[in-house]
Parts: structure tokens; C-alpha cells; sequence
């Protein structure tokens, strides 16, 4: 049962461009929704979130969107650099409940 | 900057044999939490864990999983009889309120490696 989901595995970004991931989930009920990065060999570091009562939510290079109509979520690092590149899951939850994590994509910064 | 904290990193173990996971969460929190990455796959939720007991757990946490705080500091998981099928990475999570206040802060992971 997945209920969040990253359909794109991998992408690969030229630096100094911007980088999209995407999620989409199911599950209506989720009201708090995070985007991790990860390194290989070490543990998700939380980098952004957003509530469902908002649809923007900006952080320096960092801008996660919510289309609640759409179950969709995205991220938007702007300008792309090469130590963006990681895998970033995306993550969700009802109030007061556990995560639940997308399967992730592997983003590649070119240089 | 406080951080979660794991040992091992790695651990080989025999199929059948019993592993201790052990994790320092940040000195201040109050929910622990373990999850778990089968390589290539997503992050799993296993397992919750509040004053002093399982606030939730999942599917994948059966029997032969268990949890413990036995000191101010510790937060343990234990397989009892290990499988290959616990072969995986698995983290540890501590978050000074309960998951529906903000972020989860992670270790680094323990590599479970079942022969």
C-alpha cells in the first residue's frame, strides 16, 4: 500500500539549474508532509515541510509546493549545486501519527 | 549540534542468531522511533515508542522484534531469531514532541547483514 509516492527513481540536473522532485500521495488525511535528503551510509536530515493548510513553503534555496486538489507535492532547489546531489524522499502524516516515506529519487548534480 | 547516535554501524550476523541495535537519541526528546531501508526500497516505519512503552508499531514489527529503554539514554531493538529478510538499514529516530509536531531527527543507521 503505498500511499506516498516518487515516480521518478532518478534525475539528473545541470548545476546552477533548478531541480524538481515530485510526490503525489493517496492518503487525503495527511495534513503535515516533509522532504528528506539523504547521503549514502548515513541517516534522512529533515531539509523542508510544509502543513496542508498552506500551499508554499520557502527556505533559502529551498521552496516545497502542496496542490492538496492534486495529492501532489514538489520541491524546487534553486540554483542547483553538486552537494544537492542525494537521494530525497519525500514524507507524510496524519496528525500525531508516524511518517510515512516515498521510495525516493536520486537526484545527480551535474557540474 | 545534538545528534541520534548508533551502534553498530555494521553487523554481520548468522541466520537464527539474536542482534541488539542500539541508538543514544538526543538528550531532550521524548519519542523514539525505529525505521528500517531494505536496499533499494523505501524507508518503513517499524516501530514508535513513548514513556516508556509502544506508542505504534507496524506489520514488520512481530514477535521476534522488541524495543527497550533500559536507561535514561538508550533506545534498543532487538531481533530475537534474525532472517535474511532482515537484512536492511536501520535507523533510529528521536523528536523532542510527538511526529505530529515537526521533524524527525535520525542516526546514521546500523547495516543489519543476515548470512
Amino acid at each position: 500500500d503505498q500511499q506516498v509516492k516518487q515516480n521518478s527513481p532518478s534525475l539528473s540536473v545541470q548545476e546552477g539549474r533548478i531541480s524538481i522532485l515530485n510526490c503525489d500521495y493517496t492518503n487525503s488525511m495527511f495534513d503535515y508532509f516533509l522532504w528528506y535528503k539523504k547521503y549514502p551510509a548515513e541517516g534522512p536530515t529533515f531539509l523542508i515541510s510544509i502543513s496542508s493548510i498552506k500551499d508554499k513553503n520557502e527556505d533559502g534555496r529551498f521552496t516545497v509546493f502542496l496542490n492538496k486538489s492534486a495529492k501532489h507535492l514538489s520541491l524546487h532547489i534553486v540554483p542547483s549545486q553538486p552537494g544537492d546531489s542525494a537521494v530525497y524522499f519525500c514524507a507524510a502524516r496524519r496528525e500525531n501519527e508516524k511518517l510515512t516515506f516515498g521510495t525516493g529519487t536520486r537526484l545527480t548534480i551535474i557540474p | 549540534e545534538p545528534e541520534v547516535t548508533q551502534t553498530p554501524s555494521h553487523q554481520v550476523t548468522q541466520m537464527g542468531q539474536e542482534v541488539i541495535l542500539r541508538c543514544v537519541p538526543i538528550s531532550n526528546h521524548l519519542y523514539f522511533y525505529w525505521y528500517r531501508q531494505i536496499l533499494g526500497q523505501k524507508v518503513e516505519f517499524l516501530v514508535s515508542f513513548y514513556n516508556n512503552e509502544i506508542s505504534e508499531k507496524s506489520e514488520i514489527f512481530d514477535d521476534q522484534f522488541s524495543v527497550e529503554r533500559p536507561d535514561g539514554s538508550n533506545f534498543t531493538l532487538k531481533i530475537r531469531s534474525t532472517k535474511l529478510e532482515d537484512s536492511a538499514m536501520y535507523f533510529c529516530a528521536s523528536t523532542i514532541r510527538g511526529a505530529g509536531a515537526g521533524e524527525l531527527f535520525f542516526g546514521e543507521g546500523s547495516r543489519l547483514t543476515v548470512l
